[in-house]
């Protein structure tokens, strides 16, 4: 089973909310990941957590905020959104092995993000 | 930094036809080449990848070629059906221990019957 899940699949938010996307794997995968995909792009990647650790940071703004709780979640803490912010938000995540590069990323379905 | 660019943007095939989608990347460090499907309101679906010390790969009706020396790899889809229609994206490895995967900007595939 390669299933990713991502909670809500659809969010309303204004601009002074605080909300957070959720996303759950049991493939006992180390490596996750947030992508954001605009209308007619390719996903861009935010943030890879590797053993539950921040391992890379795109140089996101701060009004988004990763948490890696477990080794099976992997949270996105939204606050003070803008509209530009409005997109569909992928989790992925990949076997890490403590030596080496890590390759297969399964995707979720995805959460589409609208901020008003 | 890796970038990696698409050809075409656009494909239109009747059904039955052969499809082929190429990339070209710039990194020479990167070591693992992807293509995920994406269908309207889905996630990205992996279905074919390739590491850099093989030349091609076959799955039933898709298959993945990687030139290293020129930089490119190519998606090939054999006996097109309409349920291949969807957008594709290539994507390569970077960053540290190419945990990081940069996209093509997609193609656009439609086989009609």
């Amino acid at each position: 089973d390669t299933e990713v899940t991502q909670t809500p699949k659809h969010l309303v938010m204004g601009m002074t909310n605080k909300k957070s996307l959720k996303c759950e794997q049991h493939m006992g995968h180390r490596a996750m990941y947030w992508y954001k995909q605009k209308a007619k792009k390719p996903p861009e990647l935010m943030f890879v957590y590797s053993y539950e650790k921040l391992s890379i940071n795109e140089s996101v703004p701060s009004r988004f905020s990763p948490e890696c709780p477990n080794s099976s979640l992997l949270n996105l803490h939204l606050h003070a959104l803008q509209p530009e912010d409005s997109a569909l938000y992928l989790c992925a995540s990949s076997f890490r092995p403590i030596q080496g590069p890590s390759y297969e990323q399964y995707f979720g379905p995805g959460t589409r993000l609208t901020v008003t | 930094g890796e970038n990696v660019e698409q050809h075409p943007s656009t494909l239109s095939v009747q059904e039955g036809d052969s499809a082929v989608i190429k990339c070209t990347y710039s990194d020479s460090a990167s070591n693992y080449f992807p293509w995920y499907k994406q269908e309207l309101g889905k996630g990205p679906q992996l279905i074919i990848d390739i590491r850099s010390n093989v030349g091609e790969k076959k799955d039933q009706r898709i298959a993945v070629t990687l030139n290293k020396t020129a930089k490119h790899f190519s998606l090939h889809i054999t006996e097109t059906q309409p349920e291949d229609s969807a957008v594709y994206f290539c994507a390569a490895s970077t960053g540290q221990a190419g945990t990081a995967l940069i996209f093509g900007k997609g193609t656009t595939l439609s086989v009609s019957s």
